[in-house]
């Protein structure tokens, strides 16, 4: 089976700073792929970014970078310049397990304060 | 294109009721999934379909019965209500090839309590 844990229940930071976010992952599949979705205050769910574990380079969709340790099966995320926007629920997810959907951690609640 | 739709938003039942939840996507996505989630435990899935006339079931099966009788949609049915049941509940679509490799589209959510 499959575990995604993160452990950091809630953090803060100022606008403007990077904050990065912590998952780890436990899996015997040869190939998966890894997600950060964040989830604001109206519950939607929003792919942030993806990660397949055959690729080396780190992910990066514009502000939002990943650092991807597969030996360590560490999987984290870096916002940088975080905006007031960015205050959500993050979930770190994992695929592999078949065709069985997703693997999600706990989440980790991000304010940015202004 | 609406994507996928969840109805109703909001429910609140008494134990031992019964209800269906309804999900539909209009994006012709094969595979389609029920998760809940509750405070502290992230998502966890329910139920999964990879296509009209199959489902299977997943971490958290029991309370819950599905049916795929057509693409478009996936209800859920709860037959008799629990305060453990007190969630709220996505379903999620995707293309059957992209399933393990790609987003999975979410609903907006249904929050049900159970009195």
């Amino acid at each position: 089976a499959q575990t995604v844990t993160q452990s950091q229940p809630e953090m803060s930071v100022q606008e403007a700073e990077t904050v990065t976010l912590s998952c780890t992952y436990d899996t015997s599949e040869n190939n998966y792929y890894l997600f950060w979705y964040k989830q604001p205050p109206s519950r939607q769910m929003i792919l942030v970014i993806r990660q397949e574990a055959y690729k080396q380079q780190n992910a990066t969709e514009n502000r939002f970078s990943v650092n991807f340790q597969k030996a360590a099966k560490s999987f984290s995320l870096k916002i940088s310049d975080s905006q007031l926007g960015d205050t959500a629920m993050y979930f770190c997810a994992s695929t592999g397990g078949g065709a069985d959907g997703l693997t999600f951690g706990k989440g980790t609640h991000l304010i940015i304060q202004p | 294109n609406a994507g996928v739709t969840q109805t109703p938003k909001f429910q609140v039942l008494k134990t031992g009721q019964s209800m269906t939840l309804q999900c539909a996507q209009d994006m012709n996505h094969e595979y389609m999934s029920w998760y809940r989630q509750d405070p502290g435990m992230g998502l966890r899935l329910i139920h999964y379909s990879v296509g009209a006339g199959i489902t299977d079931q997943g971490e958290v099966p029991n309370g819950y019965n599905v049916s795929r009788s057509t693409t478009e949609d996936f209800p859920l049915r709860l037959l008799s209500a629990a305060p453990s049941q007190t969630s709220v509940y996505f379903c999620a679509s995707s293309p059957l090839t992209s399933v393990l490799t790609d987003t999975q589209y979410f609903g907006p959510g249904t929050r049900l309590t159970v009195l």
